[in-house]
């Protein structure tokens, strides 16, 4: 059972446009979502999160957007650099009586072109 | 802030042998820690929760026996994969929790020949 999806595996971006990465659970009694980038080979770097009672937070480039009724976050990346290109994870935070732990889709690889 | 070092970062052993990996909080507490599996083209796997000062929580499919987790402090975690086998070849990778976020170390690559 799936609880986080992320239903693209790849996606491709002209350097200097938008990527747009989507995210859906299934899980209302999540309250906390997380957005990582990662490089083959390496841990992934936490990027940014947002709350269950935001429906939008932003950082620099990167703004996150929740939708609770959809049950859908994505992750907006403007301008996007050719560093970007990386496997972004979203990752939604279980109830406390399951521990508190990180559910993760199954990534998106983005790949911004020069 | 929020810096997990883990080591080491490649290990090579013999099929039957045990391998200690270790990670670190490097400038914060972790009561609490994670290690996952990753194998290739795949998302992370949740291996179990580490908890400082008691026994850790495995999740399904994982064996306790094999894969040995100790939190002794607040600041290290280790896992130790005993008689490992060539299947147990894989990247292990660490997180620490802050809060609600967690923040991963750079992994150990394994490969047991």
């Amino acid at each position: 059972d799936q609880q986080v999806k992320q239903n693209s595996p790849s996606l491709s971006v002209q350097e200097g446009r938008i990527s747009i990465l989507n995210c859906d659970y299934t899980n209302s009694m999540f309250d906390y979502f997380l957005w990582y980038k990662k490089y083959p080979a390496e841990g992934p770097t936490f990027l940014i999160s947002i709350s269950s009672i935001k429906d939008k937070n932003e950082d620099g480039r990167f703004t996150v957007f929740l939708n609770k009724s959809a049950k859908h976050l994505s992750l907006h990346i403007v301008p996007s650099q050719p560093g970007d290109s990386a496997v972004y994870f979203c990752a939604a935070s279980a109830p406390p009586n399951q521990g508190g732990k990180l559910i993760f889709g199954q990534g998106t690889e983005l790949s911004v072109k020069p | 802030g929020a810096v997990v070092s883990q080591h080491p970062s490649r290990v090579i052993c013999k099929s039957g042998t045990s391998v200690k990996i270790e990670c670190r909080s490097l400038d914060f507490q972790a009561t609490t820690m994670f290690w996952y599996r990753q194998f290739p083209k795949q998302s992370l796997m949740l291996m179990a929760t580490s908890n400082e000062g008691s026994k850790a929580t495995y999740e399904q499919g994982v064996e306790k026996d094999k894969f040995l987790i100790n939190h002794a402090s607040l600041t290290l975690s280790t896992l130790t994969v005993t008689s490992a086998h060539p299947e147990d070849s894989s990247f292990y990778i660490c997180s620490a929790r802050v809060t609600e976020t967690q923040y991963f170390g750079p992994g150990t690559r394994l490969l047991v020949l």
